[in-house]
């Protein structure tokens, strides 16, 4: 089975772009998770949704991040207008939610540099 | 990959050696425990959880340790292969929510 797939992997932009990252949820798993990993953070919650809805947004930095579910499977984290102090990993990770395990499934990542 | 840093705790191990990494948890109303392991490039991958009314938990090879008075988590790897090397996060659950808080990650290295 297909996991957790995140495009690009890879995205080198200038300050003041916009980014769209994107993530496919594992078949049947309904609750998404955004999360950012830095050297000096580590792993931080941006956003969470169950069944399309979010739940908890407070990790979002600011109004330049925005995440959707624009339908069950898939989502988008935007960042618009970009700046340097968002490079970092992006990783989305998806769950059953109300499973007995607590496990994310995470995908790959995508890296993201702003120059 | 991006998590590994100059700043994260470090181990060294020689292949064969048991290994145990520690980590301390933040909240007390924490009631599922989770450890990752996060190779290089990739994402974080689930290892083995615990939850809060359990004092320990063994997976094939691992074993993870709950100790709620002093709040600590710890994972121990028995026979530890070159493999194994990655960085590994504790992660908490905090009661009522589906949020998983993160640690700062631990560093280990099996030396052949």
């Amino acid at each position: 089975d297909a996991g957790v797939i995140q495009s690009p992997r890879h995205e080198v932009t200038e300050m003041g772009q916009e980014v769209t990252l994107r993530c496919k949820l594992i078949s049947g798993h309904n609750s998404l998770f955004w999360y950012r990993q830095t050297m000096m953070r580590g792993l931080e919650l941006l956003i969470y949704f169950n069944n399309n809805v979010p739940i908890d947004d407070s990790g979002m930095p600011e109004d330049r991040f925005s995440a959707k579910m624009p339908n069950a499977s898939f989502s988008t984290l935007k960042i618009q207008p970009s700046e340097p102090r968002d490079s970092a990993v992006y990783f989305c990770a998806s769950r059953l939610h109300g499973a007995t395990s607590g496990e994310l499934f995470f995908g790959e990542g995508s890296r993201l540099t702003v120059l | 990959g991006e998590n590994v840093g100059l700043h994260l705790p470090t181990l060294s191990v020689q292949e064969g050696d048991n290994s145990i990494i520690n980590c301390a948890y933040s909240n007390s109303a924490s009631d599922y425990f989770i450890w990752y392991k996060q190779e290089s490039g990739k994402g974080p991958q689930f290892i083995i959880d615990i939850r809060s009314n359990m004092d320990k938990r063994q997976g094939q090879r691992v074993t993870v340790l709950l100790n709620k008075t002093v709040k600590h988590l710890s994972l121990q790897i028995a026979a530890t292969q070159p493999g194994d090397s990655a960085v590994y996060f504790c992660a908490e659950n905090m009661g009522g929510s589906e949020k998983l808080v993160f640690g700062k990650g631990t560093k280990l290295t099996v030396n052949p």
